[in-house]
């Protein structure tokens, strides 16, 4: 399967306690973005890396949330001292991108969804 | 204000029939809009991009007024398994081939749910 990985599908935790998502893009990707997805609603961005560097963070993204793609490849997702209104579908989507090609499309990865308790 | 507006529906039609889905975006800096299908608790997937001139895949057309900022699809000859959630999607984008400012995140609309009955 060469399409956009995450790991792990489900989470169930507590309160206050840590959570760290992983996601493989596709290989040959050079971005990765990551959304969060409530009930009923659209999935809202929070942070993207084009290879290593993280270029733009959304303000929902606390301070209680960090985002690394150390070596350009895949990216994880940590959310600290997690809270009842973190419980969400989190989606990691990749693309490709050159300064003579936007590559538009991003593919979505199957999502972590998190429950916490 | 949302940036991306939907009617949440739910839309119930027949097979056959022609629905149609609206969008209104508030960021006139948008330059790329998508269609994004979405199955129960699966991820979003690419139906189709939205062009200046309007475009068309199979039974899906869709149609861009970058003046009312107004965006929209149809689907005609409903199928059982177009049954989803239609997500209006746009991208700031500002690039170019001589290496302009691109931003690369998508912004979705609530999403409009169409279930399809026999």
């Amino acid at each position: 399967d060469t399409g956009v990985s995450q790991d792990p599908r489900h989470k169930i935790t507590k309160r206050g306690q840590n959570v760290t998502f992983r996601c493989d893009p596709i290989s040959e990707h050079n971005r990765l973005y990551w959304y969060r997805q409530t009930l009923g609603q659209g999935p809202e961005f929070l942070t993207y890396f084009q290879n290593e560097a993280q270029l733009e963070k959304s303000r929902l993204l606390s301070d209680r949330f960090s985002a690394e793609r150390p070596k350009g490849s895949f990216s994880t997702l940590e959310i600290q001292r997690t809270e009842q209104g973190d419980s969400a579908m989190y989606l990691c989507a990749s693309s490709l991108y050159n300064k003579y090609y936007v590559g538009k499309t991003q593919y979505f990865g199957p999502g972590t969804r998190l429950l916490v308790l | 204000r949302k940036e991306v507006e939907q009617d949440p529906g739910p839309f119930n039609v027949p097979e056959g029939a022609t629905v149609a889905f609206n969008c209104t975006y508030s960021n006139s800096a948008s330059q790329s809009f998508f269609w994004y299908r979405q199955d129960c608790r699966k991820e979003p997937k690419l139906l189709m991009s939205v062009y200046s001139s309007g475009n068309e895949d199979g039974r899906f057309t869709a149609q861009l007024n970058r003046a009312s900022q107004y965006i929209s699809l149809l689907i005609r000859d409903s199928k059982l398994s177009d049954s989803a959630t239609y997500l209006c999607v746009v991208k700031p984008v500002v690039s170019s081939n001589a290496g302009g400012t691109s931003y690369g995140k998508l912004t979705f609309g609530q999403g409009t749910i169409l279930t399809v009955h026999p």
